[in-house]
């Protein structure tokens, strides 16, 4: 079975530091990982994905996910943080082959603190 | 502009009550999805739906049904609500590959006392 998870259950971070939200997933075969992000009372929004090809995957926000298939990791990145950065991420997986759906993490809650 | 909505936005039922929960998407996807998300759990799917007259079963499906008869509409019922039932609830929809990511309606918060 697929599965992911996020680790931290919240991350906090100084506005203009780097950021990292992290995820690992366990999949048979290779993977689709997505990156959500959900404001309070809001549904979630796309951030980006990985499909194949470069390792390093750039989004929405100026938001940055890179691969990593040895590790089984798909890390989320900013360069520096900002306030309205903060909210839920979610991680996503599906396998590439089969009929499995989707399955999402449990979400990390980001703090940008000003 | 294209989109997907949810009705109502806040619900409050009885225990034993049947709950219809709406959505609606203009994207002209023919995926359709329900999840509901609980602390500590994350999003679980419930019922899905891959075009008209397609429905499947989700991770979490106990008490829920589903109904697709027409490519805008997927209708969640909770047939005999119970207070674990008591969640916000969340439609997606997507293209037909499932490479492609999801779009989220704005959530339902049901609450059965």
């Amino acid at each position: 079975a697929q599965s992911v998870a996020q680790p931290e259950d919240q991350v906090n971070v100084a506005e203009g530091n780097p950021l990292t939200v992290k995820c690992t997933y366990s999949v048979s075969g290779n993977p689709y990982l997505f990156w959500y992000v959900q404001y309070p009372n809001r549904g979630l929004q796309f951030l980006l994905k990985y499909i194949t090809g470069d390792n390093l995957v750039k989004g929405s926000y100026g938001f940055e996910a890179e691969f990593n298939k040895s590790q089984t990791s798909f890390h989320l990145k900013k360069p520096s943080a900002l306030v309205s950065d903060s909210a839920l991420y979610f991680c996503a997986v599906r396998a590439f082959r089969g009929y499995q759906k989707v399955t999402f993490g449990t979400g990390t809650k980001l703090q940008v603190i000003p | 502009d294209a989109e997907i909505t949810q009705s109502p936005r806040h619900k409050i039922t009885e225990t034993g009550r049947q709950v219809t929960l709406a959505c609606h998407q203009t994207w002209n996807h023919n995926n359709m999805f329900w999840y509901r998300q609980d602390l500590g759990h994350g999003l679980r799917l419930i019922h899905y739906s891959y075009g008209v007259q397609d429905t499947n079963k989700g991770e979490v499906s106990d008490g829920y049904s589903v109904s697709r008869s027409n490519t805008e509409d997927l209708p969640l019922t909770l047939e005999s609500a119970a207070s674990s039932q008591t969640s916000v609830y969340f439609c997606a929809s997507s293209q037909d590959r499932d490479s492609y990511e999801q779009y989220f309606g704005p959530g339902t918060r049901l609450t059965v006392t």
